[in-house]
């Protein structure tokens, strides 16, 4: 296994219109997170699952925003409509806290997809 | 919750020389840290992490940090930049028990010239 993988790695929009990303965490890790990087900050957390639950939400995860992980491997993050102000570059991130000593909550990050809305 | 203040956004430096990128953390519980580097147009790459120890932790390409518990530091070093050092560097933060989310700071980019 080679990480955490992210595709699109870019993508480029219409305001109103819907996305879907996707993430595939390293295989053995059952932590997968979603944070949202915006020009000359850091990243910002989005949501956070546990295998298939969903266990956390920020309050920037606002209503046109969905997240899923049906069967506790590859997640999707929908935006629904999306508009100007969602532009910025979404990383996933995966991490195990299962029998990996030394690695207690250490994420390690895909390369993101960075949308561009228009 | 924890906070993370990276105290200089942008370090010029000259290659061979030293650098310090700082960064303080607030927290009212245990925490881990760690730092993350950025190259343009990526994702970030883990540099080095404090779980519990040795204060002072190394990564393979020569940094190194050490928490300060009293001054609640986490401060990153290098002896010798090289050119290929320049990116941007995250430090960011988590409670130490139970699952937790990384809080990060805003990022200091390090700018190595010739």
């Amino acid at each position: 296994d080679t990480g955490v993988s992210q595709n699109p790695r870019h993508k480029i929009t219409k305001r109103g219109q819907n996305v879907t990303f996707r993430c595939d965490p390293i295989s053995e890790h059952n932590r997968l997170y979603w944070y949202r990087q915006t020009l000359g900050q850091g990243p910002e957390f989005l949501t956070y699952f546990q295998n298939e639950a969903q266990l956390e939400k920020s309050r920037l995860l606002s209503d046109r925003f969905s997240a899923e992980r049906p069967k506790g491997s590859f997640s999707t993050l929908e935006i629904q409509r999306t508009e100007q102000g969602d532009s910025a570059m979404y990383l996933c991130a995966s991490s195990s806290r299962i029998g990996l000593a030394g690695e207690t909550d250490t994420q390690y990050f895909g390369p993101g997809t960075r949308l561009t809305v228009l | 919750a924890q906070s993370v203040t990276q105290l200089d956004s942008q370090v010029p430096v000259f290659e061979e020389a030293p650098v310090e990128l700082r960064c303080n953390y607030s927290s009212s519980v245990s925490v881990y840290l760690f730092w993350y580097v950025q190259y343009p147009n990526q994702g970030l790459q883990l540099l080095l992490k404090y779980l519990s120890g040795s204060t002072l932790v190394e990564s393979i390409n020569g940094f190194e940090a050490e928490f300060n518990k009293s001054q609640t530091s986490f401060h990153l070093r290098k002896p010798s930049v090289h050119i290929s050092d320049t990116a941007e560097y995250f430090c960011a933060v988590t409670k130490n028990s139970g699952y937790s989310t990384l809080t990060f700071g805003k990022g200091t980019m390090l700018l190595v010239s010739p």
